[in-house]
């Protein structure tokens, strides 16, 4: 499997501000996601990554908040807008790529964002 | 969203002790996950299924994929104190991946 790297791995932000969140990986992936995991919770899918064109949103999940961009195949960023505390999660990329039991999902770290 | 069911929530366990966890849905699956979150990690993959029925085993764990389609069980056989954690199954249709509501280990050395 390859790596995932994700920054930050955590941040404290002030209510109103925006992060962007990145995620690298070193090796050409089929699929990228994003999800969130709310303090004590499961995971949630906000979207789906896709490259070169518009992300494509779960319900719950919106452009103007949670903008996202997949320039290539290794790359993506979450941007967390106008954050209030309500946001305070961890935000985790998700990959796939290959096929058979490779083909499943890996993930970062995850960034863990605390908003105040 | 979707959410999967687990049971149990949590549990305590002493070590050496075998253990028990299982996912339901109202929804069928073609292929059922489990995964594995140590505190600031993000979830490791211990077993894929991919047929129903299907029994498959990783070391001391076992998962079978529910002949329904619509449930999974993982075993943890002689558990030890690096278990501990939060045991998340998920299901997959097409790419897009459901995750339980987790149960979370705890083992009494």
């Amino acid at each position: 499997s390859a790596v995932i790297s994700q920054k930050p791995s955590r941040d404290i932000c002030q209510r109103g501000t925006s992060l962007t969140i990145q995620c690298q990986v070193d090796s050409q992936v089929t699929m990228m996601f994003w999800y969130r995991q709310q303090p004590g919770q499961s995971l949630t899918l906000i979207a789906t990554a896709n490259q070169g064109s518009e992300a494509t949103y779960e319900s719950g999940f919106v452009i103007d908040k949670f903008p996202i961009s997949r320039p290539n195949l290794t790359f993506s960023t979450l941007t967390v807008s106008n954050m209030s505390p309500e946001d305070s999660s961890i935000y985790l990329c998700s990959v796939v790529w290959g096929g058979g039991v490779d083909t499943e999902a890996f993930f970062g770290q995850g960034t863990r964002l605390t908003v105040v | 969203g979707q959410q999967l069911n687990q049971s149990p929530q949590s549990m305590f366990i002493q070590e050496g002790e075998d253990v028990s966890m299982n996912c339901t849905s109202s929804s069928i699956f073609n292929t059922w996950l489990w995964y594995k979150q140590d505190p600031g990690e993000g979830p490791v993959l211990l077993i894929a299924l991919y047929k129903a029925g299907e029994l498959t085993s990783n070391g001391r764990l076992t998962a079978q994929f529910g002949t329904t389609r619509k449930d999974s069980f993982l075993n943890i056989s002689a558990s030890i104190p690096s278990d501990v954690g939060i045991y998340f199954c998920a299901g997959r249709g097409t790419y897009k991946y459901i995750f339980g509501t987790g149960t979370r280990l705890k083992v009494l050395a």
